[in-house]
């Protein structure tokens, strides 16, 4: 069975600071990964995914997350966040396409 | 040109009540969902259609009847709703090797 964790439900930042989301899966098979973000009063949209190949992928909009295989973990990071980067944040697991595991989500909250 | 649209956004009903939600999308992709997301934001899958045959029913009441009348569209049924029904339903899409695509939602609200 899959499972994915979000270990921070809430995570306060003040703008242009640095920050990191955790996300762990457990998956006796490989996985493909992915992070959706959530604005408020819409749907999730694919912010990065990992399939293969190197171990550090990034988004158009400056987040990057690297696949740790031997922590089983898939942490987000920026280096400088924004106020408009304020939104909920889902790690995601499939391992064949066809049904996808998410996790308890993580509330970005960036401050001026 | 919206990729994966759901109507209508808002739903507010009673209980009791029978309600179905739409779902469309434009992208050719051959697989459908319907995903759940309750108030602490959890996200859970419901059902899954591929090519208008469901693959994935997981635990969800009876009450709840998803129908496939082609690969581009993939309604949800509700019968006799009850207030633990109330939730923002997602639908979803993807293509084989493809991440999901979801619609904005709709916010069912069971008074």
């Amino acid at each position: 069975a899959q499972s994915v964790t979000q270990l921070d439900s809430q995570v306060p930042v003040f703008e242009e600071a640095p920050v990191e989301l955790r996300c762990n899966y457990s998956s006796s098979v490989s996985v493909y990964l992915f992070w959706y973000v959530q604005y408020p009063n819409q749907g999730l949209q694919l912010l990065l995914k990992y399939l293969s190949g190197s171990t550090l992928v990034e988004s158009i909009n400056g987040f990057e997350a690297e696949f740790n295989k031997s922590q089983t973990s898939f942490h987000l990071r920026k280096p400088s966040v924004h106020i408009s980067d304020t939104a909920e944040y889902f790690c995601a697991v499939s391992y064949n396409f066809n049904k996808f595991y998410f996790g308890s989500g993580t509330k970005l909250n960036v401050k001026p | 040109d919206t990729a994966v649209s759901q109507t209508p956004k808002y739903l507010v009903t009673q209980m009791g009540n029978d309600k179905s939600i739409k779902c469309e999308q434009n992208l050719g992709h051959d697989t459908m969902y319907w995903y759940k997301q309750d108030s602490k934001k959890f996200l859970k899958i419901m059902f899954s259609y591929n090519n208008k045959e469901l693959i994935i029913n997981e635990t969800v009441p009876n009450r709840f009847s998803p129908k496939s009348p082609d690969k581009a569209h993939l309604n949800l049924h509700i019968n006799s709703l009850e207030l633990g029904d109330s939730a923002v339903y997602f639908c979803a899409s993807s293509q084989r090797s493809s991440p999901l695509h979801f619609g904005n939602g709709t916010r069912l609200t069971v008074t």
